[in-house]
């Protein structure tokens, strides 16, 4: 099983590109998840999809949209980079959203300039 | 504000004492907290969850205990290896549906 999968692995930015990174898994897990990681900061949510047809807002949504597009793949879109959102962001999966473990992807490492 | 401090700084043990890692939460009751381990460029790996009517709960080398009166949860590795450093990240789960992970504590075992 490959668990969660995210691309890409590395992404470099201008300021005002848009992209969006992919997250599947083949767990059949329900709820899936977007983080990002800062340097001596802890993972912060940016959204979730408690289960398919449905997306909420994190703690740093701002800058992010979401699409759950069926039950294995959550995207992240950035519409217009910014410098500040320069960091790693992890996809996660798990069976619901509270009391299960979650599986994280490797993480896609992005630098906006 | 809801807050979930881990010790920002590296711990340093020699290898085959007990390592000891500390999760201290403010200002809400988490329903459980887990453990969670991260490897440099990769991403975090579960450990343990456990919850709030649970005092300890473990798993191999591994304990976790839960004090409700402290607000703090202690991650133990005994028997320690240099396979054991790593950052481990400390989560919780409020009732209110809200994910608050720790900045995670580096743990590094010297032979």
């Amino acid at each position: 099983n490959a668990g969660v999968t995210q691309t890409p692995k590395f992404q470099v930015l201008k300021t005002g590109q848009s992209m969006t990174l992919q997250c599947a898994q083949d767990m059949n897990h329900n709820s899936m998840y977007w983080y990002r990681q800062d340097p001596g900061m802890g993972l912060r949510l940016i959204y979730y999809s408690a289960s398919e047809g449905t997306t909420d807002k994190g703690e740093v949504p701002n800058g992010y949209n979401v699409s759950r597009l069926n039950k294995r793949e959550f995207s992240l879109r950035l519409e217009s980079a910014a410098p500040s959102q320069t960091s790693v962001y992890f996809c996660a999966s798990s069976f619901r959203t509270d009391n299960t473990e979650a599986f994280f992807g490797q993480g896609t490492r992005l630098t906006v300039v | 504000s809801q807050k979930i401090e881990q010790n920002s700084e590296a711990l340093n043990i020699q290898e085959g004492k007990t390592a000891t890692l500390t999760c201290n939460y403010t200002n809400y009751s988490p329903a459980y907290l887990q453990w969670y381990r991260q490897d440099p460029g990769r991403g975090p790996v579960f450990l343990l969850l456990i919850r709030e009517n649970e005092k300890e709960k473990r798993k191999e080398r591994l304990k976790v205990t839960f004090d409700t009166t402290l607000k703090q949860s202690l991650f133990h590795i005994t028997a320690s290896q240099p396979a054991d450093s790593a950052t481990y990240l400390c989560v919780s789960y409020s009732s209110a549906s809200k994910i608050i992970f720790g900045s995670g504590t580096r743990l590094s075992i010297r032979p």
